[in-house]
């Protein structure tokens, strides 16, 4: 079954530093989409992207954040210099059509960043 | 402000048994609700999707409702096994947008 990948597993990073997460979504998918998970708190939408462009974002997601489609398969949140409470599990997802229609989002299993 | 609770506290049960797992939601109308799994350190994978005008959705040993007068949905796994131990997620969305918005889950724990 076709999944999303996400690299690196782990990024360790300093404060300050700008960081790259990268994420390969699911070939025929055309709506891709990022959310942070805080440990031990739930896990909350950063940002969505459609036709190259973003298509809804979070309060979270302010001008430290950016996103880009560099090729036709992945899929990347730049996050430029870094505070120690962006320390979280950075999740990629990515759907098929629009969320809301019957086609689930399909998620990554996880960059686990950690701001030092 | 937007809410959505899921039972805070782990739920233990025998294996055999139904589990049942509440998300309350407040100053919300959603347009759908979805129920995810997350295993530890593992992203989550969706389990079902119902819309707001459908009361009931089944797939194999899950069960979900959706009642939009309560603002509650309930999600049942009936002949519970030990693998399905794990922490369940509820969330909504509108149509209007795109974004998934979770509640912070139920850890279920099923015991042989």
């Amino acid at each position: 079954e076709p999944e999303v990948t996400q690299t690196p597993s782990h990024q360790v990073t300093q404060m300050g530093q700008e960081v790259i997460l990268r994420c390969v979504p699911i070939s025929n998918h055309l709506y891709f989409y990022w959310y942070r998970q805080i440990l031990g708190q739930k896990v909350e939408f950063l940002v969505s992207f459609y036709n190259n462009e973003i298509s809804e974002k979070s309060e979270i997601f302010d001008d430290q954040f950016s996103v880009e489609r560099p090729d036709g398969s992945n899929f990347t949140l730049k996050i430029r210099s870094t505070k120690l409470e962006d320390s979280a599990m950075y999740f990629c997802a990515s759907s098929e059509s629009p969320t809301g229609s019957n086609q689930p989002q399909h998620f990554g299993d996880g960059t686990r960043l950690s701001i030092l | 402000s937007q809410k959505i609770e899921q039972n805070s506290e782990a739920l233990n049960i025998q294996e055999g048994k139904t589990a049942t797992l509440t998300c309350n939601y407040t100053n919300y109308s959603p347009a759908y609700l979805q129920w995810y799994r997350q295993d530890p350190g593992r992203g989550p994978v969706f389990l079902l999707l119902i819309r707001e005008n459908e009361k009931e959705k089944r797939k194999e040993r899950l069960k979900v409702t959706f009642d939009t007068t309560l603002k509650q949905s309930l999600f049942h796994i009936t002949a519970s096994q030990p693998a399905d131990s794990a922490t369940y997620l509820c969330a909504l969305g509108s149509n209007s947008g795109y974004a998934l918005n979770f509640g912070k889950g139920t850890s279920l724990l099923v015991t042989p």
